[in-house]
């Protein structure tokens, strides 16, 4: 069965300093990954999928097939990062997402 | 735009009462999902409709629970005799379709509260 792992409850950085949020996966097949963000008092929203190999708001995530991961990062913490961040999985040929249990990140000014 | 809209924000219920949960999903999107969120855990899939109808409802935790679609944009989570374990935040979400290149939307949930 297909398991989403965020070992990481709680992550405190400080302004500037790297941030690397960590996000196991366990599935059989050819996984869809994505980091989904919730800022204070604001809904869950989209941060970024692992095909578009985008950078937002500074973050990136590479997919680690070898590993089963798919980390966040960002070379320079600011204090608007602070939010709660979740990593999801897709599954061949359905359409809901498996989430992880989250990470709380706070950026210490 | 609008966003998804979920009514209403809280809920208090006792043991053993019936709710319903709404959930306005963005206009024209065809995909809405409802997910389920307890505390210290990430959203769990509940159920997804493709329209009208239910695509895939194997979230639903048993027959207490149910979702319906009926215009094929707004919807209604149902559930009959309510649990305390059933205390949770109740998300729902759309999206202009199904593939990879339409992310969900989500709404600011409803927080149901059993006593």
């Amino acid at each position: 069965a297909q398991r989403v792992t965020q070992p990481e409850k709680l992550l405190s950085v400080f302004k500037g300093a790297p941030v690397e949020l960590k996000c196991n996966y366990s599935y059989s097949g050819s996984p869809e990954l994505f980091w989904y963000v919730q800022y204070s008092r604001q809904r869950l929203q989209l941060l970024l999928r692992h095909i578009s190999r985008e950078s937002i708001k500074g973050f990136t995530a590479d997919l680690n097939k070898g590993e089963t991961s798919f980390h966040l990062k960002k070379p320079f913490a600011q204090e608007e990062d602070s939010a709660m961040y979740y990593c999801a999985l897709r599954v061949t040929g359905a359409n809901n997402l498996f989430f992880g249990t989250g990470t709380r990140l706070t950026v210490i000014p | 735009g609008a966003g998804v809209s979920q009514t209403p924000s809280n809920k208090v219920t006792e043991k053993g009462k019936y709710v319903e949960l709404r959930c306005d999903p963005i206009s024209g999107h065809t995909a809405l999902y409802w997910y389920r969120q307890s505390l210290g855990q990430g959203p769990e899939f509940l159920i997804y409709f493709q329209g009208t109808g239910a695509a895939d409802d194997s979230g639903l935790p048993n027959d207490r629970f149910f979702a319906v679609r009926p215009e094929g944009s707004v919807s209604t989570l149902k559930i009959q005799r309510t649990e305390r374990g059933d205390s949770a935040v109740y998300l729902c979400a759309s999206s202009p379709g199904i593939s990879y290149n339409s992310p969900l939307h989500f709404g600011n949930g409803t927080r149901l509260t059993v006593t």
